[in-house]
Parts: structure tokens; sequence; C-alpha cells
């Protein structure tokens, strides 16, 4: 069955200092991945998808997610966090028009 | 246009009673779909529509009832409230099943004592 995995739970870092939140996924065609991001008390907004072609995709926020069939993995970066990206972040893949969740990491930012 | 709207925001019920969580879009979008989120679960998927007039079951369908009558709206019943069922409950809305890009709702806060 495809699923879904976020190792780390919870993330803490500093403001200013760079962030990856790894993901990996058991699919056994090309998937559809997504990246979405939800702040306390709030619905999902997508950050960024991955469909086709170039495997490194650009989101909103200053966030970017690189695929890498080889090792299953569809990690989210940024280079630089700021206070507000505190949030819960969920990785999906797009089954048959269904998602498929990860169990989501909770990212804290330490001033 | 509102994209996904859900009411109520916050709701208790007492175990055994019943309840519909409303859903609606304004995007004209075929496809939408009822999760709920449970702490270290992500959201799980409970029933889903391809578009009006079907309806089919998710990953964790039993205790909730759905029906589509309208490409608008996908109401989500709960005819007999449980404790597990106490969640937060999200739709979502896709242009068609297989575009995959949903639009999620700002969610429901349901709790069943």
């Amino acid at each position: 069955a495809q699923s879904v995995t976020q190792p780390d739970i919870h993330i803490t870092v500093s403001e200013g200092a760079s962030l990856e939140l790894r993901c990996n996924y058991s699919y056994g065609a090309t998937p559809y991945l997504f990246w979405y991001v939800q702040s306390p008390g709030q619905g999902l907004q997508l950050l960024l998808k991955y469909f086709s072609g170039d495997t490194l995709v650009q989101g909103i926020k200053g966030f970017e997610a690189e695929f890498k069939r080889s090792q299953s993995s569809f990690n989210l970066r940024k280079p630089s966090v700021h206070w507000s990206d505190a949030a819960e972040y969920f990785c999906a893949v797009g089954q048959g028009g269904k998602l498929i969740f990860g169990q989501g990491t909770e990212l804290s930012v330490k001033p | 246009n509102a994209g996904v709207t859900q009411t109520p925001k916050f709701q208790v019920l007492k175990t055994g009673q019943s309840m519909t969580l409303q859903c609606a879009q304004d995007m004209n979008h075929e496809y939408m779909s009822w999760y709920r989120q449970d702490p270290g679960m992500g959201l799980r998927l409970i029933h889903y529509s391809v578009g009006a007039g079907i309806t089919d079951q998710g990953e964790v369908p039993n205790g909730y009832n759905v029906s589509r009558s309208t490409t608008e709206d996908f109401p989500l019943r709960l005819l007999s409230a449980a404790p597990s069922q106490t969640s937060v409950y999200f739709c979502a809305s896709s242009y068609s099943r297989g575009s995959h890009e949903q639009y999620f709702g700002p969610g429901t806060r349901l709790t069943v004592t």
C-alpha cells in the first residue's frame, strides 16, 4: 500500500538557520507529491507540488523541495527560516485523486 | 471567490447525537473530499466524491455518511456520534480527480463527550 513517512515529529531551528524537512514515500509509479503547511488553528495551505519535469521545485514563502526517485524522497528546504514559519508541515502523495498524508512535522523557531 | 467554506467552526456533541458538517465550494470543482485530522496521524480520508451524485469511501468511513446532490455542496453526516469521532474535520476540493491539487477549508473542530 502507498504510504508517506515523515521521520521527524518535531524540529526546532534558530531563526535565520537553514531548514530541511524529510519526506519518504512508497509508491510504484511516478508520484504526484505535495507539501502543505498548517498554522495553528488554520486549514492547510499548499506550499509546492511536483508532478513531473524538473526535480527541484520552488514554492511559496521561499520554500523549495527536491524529488529524488532513487531515494523515494521529497524533502522540503528553506535557506533561512523566519519566526513566522513556525507551523506544522505535511507531505502528501496523490493517488487516484486522493491524497495520502504523512504524520506531519511540527516546526518550532527559536529567536 | 470564497474558496472552500465549512460550518460550524466548533461543535460539541454528546454521545449518540447526530449532526451534519457543512462544506461548500464556489470554484466549480468536480472532486470533493472529507478528511479527519488526529494528533500524530496526519490527515485521513473519510469519503470523497468525483461529481454530483457519486460518492465513495476513503480510509476511515465508518460512522460517517455523505451525499453530493450539487456540485457545490458536500455535507458530512454523523448519525450517532461517538467519542472516537472527536477530531478536526477538513473538507477539500480539486478541479478533477486527476488534478490532485486540493484546496482545503478552514476545518471544523468536533468534540464528542
